[in-house]
């Protein structure tokens, strides 16, 4: 299977804590891709990163991506109880050809106002 | 601005009965277009995605057909469904020239009795 693994399954933290969650994937990519998904919603896309960058910044969101290891994190910074929702990771394998992604399996993370 | 509509929110279906679940992309010419399932608490599965009217690839075998009758329009379809069947349907669009991201619709919640 192409599909990634995200880690932790699920992660719960304070407010104005940090919060990382790692991706693991198995083929190479063109790209790698992080998405929110609300309980019961459709997934929003946060953040892409290209497989020639080794780190990507949107306001409180952080995400590195080191191809060696076939591995990304994303890190929320400063979480707020807004942020309690499931991330998952998303892959565009190089053998892509129809613009395909698979998608991990997600960690759930719960911010504590 | 860009909008995917995706009906209905709700549905529940006798096992055996047909399926067709409608999607729709505003805003765009020639998306690639994605069906995917999602089980309860797990990550997402792609089944169907569409680089051009009439065009459809399966990434999985199974008890649905997926059409593309026009351009930005997208349907999910059963002849007979399982129980198994059962799940979260998510339609999603994305430009189709590399490197970008996936947008969702609010996805369809499929219960079979």
């Amino acid at each position: 299977s192409q599909q990634g693994e995200e880690d932790p399954q699920a992660l719960s933290i304070q407010e104005g804590e940090n919060a990382t969650m790692n991706c693991s994937y198995k083929t190479s990519i063109n790209n790698l891709q992080w998405y929110r998904q609300n309980s019961g919603r459709g997934l929003v896309h946060l953040i892409l990163i290209r497989s020639n960058e080794r780190e990507k910044h949107s306001g409180r969101l952080r995400v590195t991506l080191d191809t060696s290891k076939k591995s990304s994190s994303l890190l929320i910074t400063a979480s707020r109880a807004a942020d309690t929702a499931s991330y998952f990771c998303a892959t565009d394998p190089l053998s892509n050809t129809g613009n395909q992604f698979y998608f991990g399996t997600g960690t759930s993370l719960t911010v504590i106002p | 601005s860009q909008t995917i509509h995706q009906w209905p929110a709700t549905l529940v279906q006798p096992v055996g009965s047909p399926l067709s679940l409608e999607c729709t992309v505003e805003g765009t010419s020639n998306p690639n277009l994605y069906w995917y399932r999602q089980a309860a608490g797990r990550g997402l599965q792609l089944l169907f995605y569409s680089v051009g009217i009439g065009q459809i690839s399966s990434e999985v075998p199974q008890n649905l057909s997926a059409s593309r009758p026009q351009d930005r329009q997208f349907i999910l379809s059963s002849k007979k469904l399982l129980l198994s069947d059962s799940g979260f349907y998510l339609c999603a669009w994305s430009r189709g020239n590399g490197n970008q991201p996936q947008h969702f619709g609010d996805g369809t919640r499929l219960s079979i009795l």
